[in-house]
């Protein structure tokens, strides 16, 4: 069966730390990895990861996908009381016709100012 | 903003009830997700369609159904609706379906979500 697991269930943390948020899957036919934060709304798109694109970033935002590991890590640096959210970990595989998303339960990251 | 638009925001209706989403994607996206988001379940795939053809089916009830109009717009039907169905409903667009490109990948871009309360 095709899992996402994510990892710590929950962070706080004080302005200025740096968070590392993890995500391993085990899934068949993978075509990629994202990242998205959601903060009591729609989830809004963070990164994608693919076989060709294994490193991303973004301001203080960065991630790295270890397909061989089957892991993902999400980092965030000098956080703000902005970056508080839930951020979740999905995996795309390729079915039949078509393509499916698995999503990981989350990780409800709190920056205390 | 997204671009994707679901109606309604909220909906609140009775057990053994009958009740349609809506989602229009964003413009020139062809693919369109459906999820539901419970508190214990997390995000939940549900289906896919892509340019009016279902795609991909996840766990979606018997009890559920949904399609894509010619116009690219989708609606979810929840019928002989339980307790359990109350949760955030949400659907995401795509420009492509990247498992039938192998080179191609797409980026998901959610709505804003329906809320169901089922009582």
């Amino acid at each position: 069966e095709d899992k996402v697991v994510q990892s710590p269930l929950s962070l706080v943390v004080h302005e200025g730390d740096t968070v590392t948020l993890n995500c391993s899957y085990e899934v068949t036919n993978f075509r990629s990895l994202l990242w998205y934060k959601q903060e009591k709304k729609a989830p809004t798109f963070l990164f994608m990861l693919t076989s060709s694109g294994i490193e991303k970033k973004s301001g203080r935002l960065s991630s790295i996908l270890d397909k061989k590991e089957l892991f993902s890590i999400l980092n965030i640096t000098a956080t703000q009381t902005g970056d508080s959210a839930v951020y979740l970990c999905a995996v795309e595989v390729e079915v039949n016709t078509g393509n499916q998303f698995y999503f990981g339960t989350g990780t409800s990251l709190t920056v205390i100012p | 903003d997204s671009g994707v638009t679901q109606t309604p925001k909220h909906l609140i209706t009775a057990t053994g009830q009958r009740v349609t989403l809506r989602c229009s994607p964003r413009s020139g996206d062809l693919s369109v997700y459906w999820y539901q988001q419970s508190l214990d379940q997390g995000l939940q795939f549900l289906i896919q369609y892509y340019n009016g053809e279902e795609r991909a089916k996840g766990n979606i009830l018997e009890r559920f159904s949904a399609q894509q109009f010619p116009d690219l717009h989708s609606e979810l039907n929840l019928s002989s609706l339980e307790l359990g169905d109350s949760a955030l409903y949400f659907c995401a667009s795509s420009e492509g379906i990247g498992g039938a490109e192998r080179d191609s990948h797409y980026e998901q871009y959610f709505g804003p979500g329906t809320r169901l309360t089922v009582t």
